[in-house]
């Protein structure tokens, strides 16, 4: 089954410096590929996904990912850390078997002033 | 516009209580779904609704009872809760259910729940 490994559970940069969230895949065709943010008290928001049109994918609030099939990743970047940006991260990949949307643990974000 | 919304915001229920949360769409999706998430964790699927019939139940204890009134519409109806049920619950919605981009599913603000 189509799963989602996330590097690091909690991921501390200074604002102002590069955010970096890994995200592996383990997929034998093509998956769609998510990553959501959820800020403290509120629900998942969208940020970016992956359907294979680009594999340079922009997201809002300035994220991107890169789908990099040779390393079966999906990570996230940003490239200047805001203190708006501290939340919880997690990748998701929409399994093609069952319909389900399968998540990664979880990466939360602090940003140092 | 992506805006699912969920009502009540927060709640607070005894063991033995009754009590429904409130789910809604009008993006014109045709499935929707249930999510728990503890603190700290992903969420995890309960249940799934296409075109306003149950597809998907992840084994979920029975007071837990999903409704689907109309295409728009999801509710969660709560009986006799224990205190580890406890969480947010997360409704979500996608234009389908089948594989593709129609998938992409989003999420409403949740219902934190506490059982006493």
């Amino acid at each position: 089954a189509q799963s989602v490994t996330q590097l690091g559970s909690h991921v501390s940069v200074s604002e102002g410096a590069l955010v970096l969230l890994r995200c592996n895949y383990s997929s034998s065709v093509p998956p769609y590929l998510f990553w959501y943010v959820q800020y403290p008290n509120q629900g998942l928001q969208l940020l970016l996904k992956y359907t294979s049109a680009a594999t340079l994918v922009k997201g809002i609030n300035g994220f991107e990912a890169e789908f990099k099939k040779s390393e079966t990743s999906f990570h996230l970047t940003k490239p200047s850390a805001h203190m708006s940006d501290a939340a919880e991260y997690f990748c998701a990949v929409h399994r093609s078997n069952d319909y389900k949307l399968s998540f990664g643990a979880g990466t939360t974000v602090t940003v140092r002033a | 516009d992506t805006e699912v919304t969920q009502t009540p915001k927060h709640l607070v229920m005894g063991m033995t209580n009754k009590k429904s949360l409130k789910c809604e769409q009008h993006m014109g999706h045709r499935a929707m779904y249930w999510y728990k998430q503890k603190a700290k964790k992903p969420p995890e699927l309960m249940f799934v609704y296409s075109y306003e019939k149950l597809s998907i139940n992840e084994s979920v204890p029975s007071r837990f009872s999903p409704e689907c009134p109309n295409s728009s519409l999801l509710n969660l109806h709560l009986h006799a809760l224990q205190p580890e049920d406890s969480a947010l619950y997360l409704c979500a919605s996608s234009q389908d259910m089948i594989a593709g981009v129609q998938e992409t599913q989003y999420f409403g603000p949740g219902t934190r729940l506490l059982v006493l």
